[in-house]
């Protein structure tokens, strides 16, 4: 069973370029949540997908999206980028949708706006 | 609709218990709890689905009170390996944004020898 998976694992950009993230689901999970987290906070819901259709967003702004693809892997994209947006950003596999199911993590991506 | 938690910090010595509280000022539905270690994702511990339920495994157990809108995490004769950040997360339900999921502020717990 392969578990969940993130790349790059760390990326430097300038504030005002454009990122895009990517996660690989646990195998037999069909949900995808992203999460930002900040040095010495706690991670911060921004979306959630379900075979394919956003299920749920956090309070991020418009310019934070997303996808996921047929084979349920996700990217999450940022536009603009600003440099409060330099975070680890988590993603979490998990079944059906549910928010009672439990999440099992990727390892992150390291985001750095310069 | 953050959950609180408590303490924000502890310092136990191997073999001693510790509790940390989570509570919310939405109702809950459903609690989950989650370690974190520095440098490290989240991992799972358990997910607590009805009120009064509780469940445990190994020296690590949970209650969860749905009327109160409070969860507590038991760790008992605790180990080096419990050392790390504990954060509540419970589920919440938007008619515009759809399915949300709130991690709480954080415990910091540290085990030393």
């Amino acid at each position: 069973e392969t578990g969940v998976t993130q790349s790059p694992t760390h990326l430097i950009k300038t504030r005002g370029q454009q990122v895009t993230l990517r996660c690989s689901s646990q195998s037999g999970h069909n949900t995808v949540s992203w999460y930002q987290q900040a040095l010495g906070q706690g991670p911060q819901f921004i979306f959630q997908y379900y075979r394919e259709e956003e299920n749920g967003r956090g309070n991020f702004p418009p310019r934070f999206s997303g996808l996921q693809f047929p084979n349920y892997s996700s990217e999450l994209n940022v536009n603009a980028l600003e440099l409060d947006d330099s975070a680890l950003y988590l993603c979490a596999s998990s079944l059906d949708g549910s928010s009672y199911n439990e999440q099992f993590f990727g390892p992150g991506t390291r985001l750095t706006v310069l | 609709q953050q959950p609180v938690q408590s303490p924000q910090a502890v310092i136990l010595r191997e073999g001693e218990d510790a509790v940390i509280n989570c509570s919310s000022s939405k109702a809950l539905y459903s609690v989950h709890w989650y370690r974190q270690k520095h440098g490290e994702a989240p991992v799972f511990l358990m997910i607590l689905l009805k009120g009064g339920e509780q469940k445990g495994h190994d020296k690590i157990s949970a209650s969860f009170n749905e009327k109160k809108q409070q969860s507590s995490l038991y760790l008992t004769a605790s180990q080096l390996s419990y050392s790390g950040t504990y954060f509540c997360g419970t589920t919440g339900l938007s008619g515009d944004t759809g399915n949300q999921f709130y991690f709480g502020t954080g415990t910091s717990l540290t085990v030393i020898p």
